[in-house]
């Protein structure tokens, strides 16, 4: 079994939807959780990152963290063809030297 | 001003070659890694250094040597290239949790 399990889609909706990516994990000592965005042939980008449990919103992305059932999300609202991408979801045991463990990636097209 | 670069951006050699990629960071982190992204999107860590100082060494065959001449700057040579070692290569660094990444080298064996 794999540390992180991410549905590799791809997904693929209409724009304006809303979108719902995930990620379940095993190891329950992981506390630092973020979520990258990448483009084809371009290296991930930081999109969300969030400590321990709860929700973290930054304009129409909203990361939410449930450490008791070991699932994290990604909720993009008014999804845009511009969000089309390859979605990472990532977690560390600790903060600066730890290792990044990375899902399998998502892949999301949004259609115009 | 690019916080993370790699180069070269594209690398296409023979096996048994010897190859490196170098990388900077300009944002003054401490921790600097090297991932590798196969096929499939599949992002796995090979190293961590931090401050020059090698801290994390994954599964990866000894024909991978790292070196950080200092905390900005982290390179991979790779020795004796084989087909399997095709892959995009990721510098990344960090400085409290979350990493950065660049923009990837591209390498191909044939």
């Amino acid at each position: 079994q794999k540390e992180v399990e991410q549905d590799p889609g791809p997904l693929s909706v209409p724009e304006g939807a809303i979108v719902s990516l995930n990620c379940t994990y095993s190891n329950s000592a992981f506390q630092y959780f973020m979520w990258y965005r990448q483009y084809s042939r371009k290296g991930p980008e930081l999109l969300m990152y969030t400590y321990s449990s709860g929700n973290k919103e930054d304009g129409r992305f909203t990361a939410q963290v449930d450490k008791s059932s070991k699932y994290i999300s990604l909720f993009i609202r008014d999804s845009q063809p511009s969000d089309s991408a390859t979605y990472l979801c990532a977690m560390s045991l600790r903060s600066n030297t730890g290792k990044l463990i990375f899902g399998q990636g998502t892949t999301l097209q949004v259609k115009p | 001003d690019t916080a993370v670069s790699q180069t070269p951006k594209y690398l296409v050699t023979q096996m048994g070659n010897d190859k490196s990629i170098k990388c900077e960071q300009n944002l003054g982190h401490d921790t600097m890694y090297w991932y590798k992204q196969d096929s499939k999107k599949f992002l796995k860590i090979m190293f961590s250094y931090n401050n020059k100082e090698l801290i994390i060494n994954e599964t990866v065959p000894n024909r991978f040597s790292p070196k950080s001449p200092d905390k900005a700057h982290l390179n991979l040579h790779i020795n004796s290239l084989e087909l399997g070692d095709s892959a995009v290569y990721f510098c990344a660094s960090s400085q409290g949790g979350e990493a950065f990444f660049g923009q990837g080298t591209r390498l191909t064996v044939v």
